[in-house]
């Protein structure tokens, strides 16, 4: 079945340490994306990726680094530059040559610093 | 920049009954795509209903339907005949028409629905 797969489900990170998420689909999309939800805040663009090789900076993008050297994988690491790494991280994907399409999401990625 | 306002941190609605979530959102844009997506327990992000700007007609599908003000900035999504599975956050979203790198999609902050039996 066409998705989008992120994992783990749930993460556990130590104070200081890099820890890195994945986000794998196979609906060959163009456009990738992680948001970052908090309580009350609803979803905040973290980075974005139109093509292989590129990707932009979102609104909170301070602490965190990603990559994409395939279409199909977008990863997303936490550094120990970001103070406050505890949240509920989703990955999303959309075609992106039609605008109006919408974007698919991962079920999700659960951070917790201990 | 784009915004999208969801005043209305929390709604509830009976079984049957219908129920109205606001949304606003500022653009100087004239032409865009609106969206909403539901969001259960399970945190599985949905996609209900979306709406095309330079379209007048208000998208609907099944219970859902919007209505759409583009002169006010207004998108609010009605849901008819509530039932128990609609309980869930809510989250307006704004997609602008570029693709590529200037290519954004903003979400309001979400309204938790619930329903009562």
């Amino acid at each position: 079945d066409g998705g989008i797969t992120q994992s783990p489900k749930y993460l556990f990170r130590k104070e200081g340490q890099n820890v890195t998420l994945s986000c794998e689909q196979n609906l060959n999309h163009d456009a990738m994306y992680w948001y970052r939800q908090d309580p009350g805040q609803g979803l905040r663009l973290i980075y974005y990726s139109q093509i292989v090789n590129d990707f932009q900076k979102g609104d909170i993008a301070e602490g965190y680094s990603v990559s994409r050297e395939k279409k199909e994988s977008f990863p997303l690491t936490v550094t120990s530059a970001q103070k406050n790494p505890t949240a509920f991280y989703l990955c999303a994907s959309s075609l992106d040559r039609v605008a109006n399409t919408e974007a698919f999401f991962g079920q999700g990625t659960r951070l917790t610093v201990v | 920049a784009q915004t999208v306002t969801q005043s209305q941190p929390e709604m509830s609605v009976q079984e049957a009954e219908t129920v109205t979530l606001s949304c606003t959102y500022d653009t100087s844009e004239s032409d865009y795509y609106l969206f909403w997506y539901k969001q259960p327990p399970s945190r599985q992000m949905i996609l209900v209903i979306r709406q095309e700007a330079y379209k007048q007609q208000n998208a609907t599908e099944n219970r859902f339907s919007v209505n759409f003000q583009k002169a006010a900035k207004s998108f609010s999504l009605k849901i008819s005949d509530s039932q128990l599975g609609d309980a869930a956050m809510y989250f307006c979203a704004y997609r602008n028409i570029y693709t590529g790198a200037n290519s954004k999609l903003t979400f309001g902050k979400g309204i938790t629905l619930s329903v009562r039996p």
